[in-house]
């Protein structure tokens, strides 16, 4: 069974850091896209970042400059290290990959 | 970037409706285009991608139209589960932008 499973979430103070992890198994062979997506409490779906075909990184306007998204190819996973982080990150974060999401993982600024 | 608009951003309808939502995008996208369903407290689920390749598992009364700038998707015969909301996202170019979404709810 294809699943993917998203951790790290949390609360931390304006400014702090945390670290998101994506486990993506049962999948025959990688996805050219990882990508991370983000739901603000009450609101519409966010498009946060893409690791593109393992080698290019793409960020929204809104997280380029604090957040890094990375990837970890031998064990399908996926992780965005969120620095500098603003009650506006405030929000559940999903991964997804071959069109399959996980859970999401909260995170309160 | 490329802007994602759908409408209408609510719906009322009943069991058995055909039910119709639309997607327009500032800029051709081709067919770089995805369809999710989202319910309450729930991650969203893919139903259509390649603007109209339905996703394995998913229900044949969902269909995907369109190329370009234009994108419809339609629901033949609502069914009491496709209550939710759902957004359209392009992923033809960065940054990938979705739709403000459209709730579906019951007449």
């Amino acid at each position: 069974e294809v699943q993917v499973v998203e951790s790290g979430g949390g609360l931390v103070q304006p400014g702090g850091s945390l670290r998101l992890s994506c486990a993506a198994s049962g999948f025959t062979g990688a996805d050219k896209y990882m990508t991370w997506v983000r739901q603000a409490p009450g609101k519409g779906l966010e498009w946060v970042s893409t690791f593109d075909s393992g080698v290019s990184a793409y960020y929204a306007d809104s997280v380029k400059g604090r957040f890094t998204i990375s990837r970890h190819n031998s064990e399908n996973t996926l992780y965005l290290q969120m620095n500098s982080l603003r009650v506006e990150d405030t929000a559940v974060y999903y991964c997804t990959t071959k069109g399959v999401w996980g859970q999401g993982t909260t995170v309160t600024v | 970037d490329i802007q994602m608009t759908q409408s209408p951003s609510s719906l009322s309808a009943s069991v058995g409706d055909r039910v119709t939502i639309t997607c327009r995008a500032s800029q051709g996208i081709r067919n770089d285009l995805g369809w999710y369903q989202q319910k309450p407290g729930k991650a969203p689920k893919r139903l259509i991608y390649g603007a109209s390749s339905l996703q394995n598992g998913v229900p044949s009364r969902f269909s995907g139209s369109g190329s370009g700038t234009e994108f419809t998707l339609t629901i033949s015969s609502l069914q009491p589960e496709d209550f939710a909301t759902y957004y359209c996202l392009q992923y033809n170019s960065y940054p990938w932008t979705f739709g403000q979404g459209t709730k579906v709810d019951v007449k």
